[in-house]
């Protein structure tokens, strides 16, 4: 399957702090696609990225689709505690139906 | 509410055993998908179906079989469980201009 890297693997900030973090392949992908997921529940679609360069943002979130098509980033402004939880990437090659996952990233907000 | 419905939500099983993991989702969309995640490992992709009849294999298939018995429902079977299928698994369905949506997990421990 395709390996996709997230980093960093977990981050430890105060509330308040901006967060950034972003995911990388060696395919190129033609959607990307970031989630969050709380502990003992199923990750949620946070934000969808169709375009090479395209820019979005959700509340505070704010996440990018990477020129070269094999990376995306994610930036969450002004942390809260609720922002706590793990942040997954998933990228979609231009043939198939499936998404492929990165390993995540886990976030911890320190109040 | 509308989406993802898995049952059960936790299950304890003995090497040799089988079961089957239920999964219904009233959006009315094709797509449906089951996942399985592993500390580490991210999401990975076990068997998807596209539409009613039809199922395709994901990353890892092996010692899982499924049933898409219409639109509806999606139901992941392992016929003799074994500890290495000791995860979390997660069925989705998806929308064609948006993303997955998740279940909220069914929780496998097989001792």
């Amino acid at each position: 399957g395709q390996q996709l890297n997230q980093s960093p693997q977990s981050m430890f900030i105060q509330e308040g702090e901006d967060v950034s973090m972003n995911c990388t392949s060696s395919s190129i992908f033609n959607t990307w696609l970031w989630y969050k997921q709380d502990p003992g529940e199923g990750p949620v679609l946070l934000i969808a990225l169709y375009k090479a360069g395209e820019l979005t943002s959700n509340g505070r979130l704010t996440a990018q689709f990477g020129i070269t098509r094999k990376d995306s980033f994610l930036n969450i402004s002004a942390s809260i505690p609720s922002d706590v939880g793990i942040y997954f990437c998933a990228g979609q090659l231009n043939t198939g139906n499936q998404f492929y996952f990165g390993t995540g990233t886990s976030l911890t907000v320190i109040p | 509410n509308a989406g993802v419905t898995q049952t059960p939500k936790f299950q304890v099983l003995k090497t040799g055993q089988s079961m089957t993991l239920q999964c219904a989702q009233d959006m009315n969309h094709n797509s449906m998908y089951w996942y399985r995640q592993d500390p580490g490992m991210g999401l990975r992709l076990i068997y998807y179906s596209a539409s009613e009849g039809t199922t395709d294999k994901g990353e890892v298939p092996n010692g899982y079989n499924v049933s898409r018995l219409n639109k509806r429902e999606f139901s992941l079977r392992l016929e003799s469980a074994a500890p290495s299928q000791t995860s979390v698994y997660f069925c989705a369905e998806r929308d064609r201009n948006y993303g997955y949506t998740f279940g909220s997990g069914t929780r496998l421990t097989v001792v």
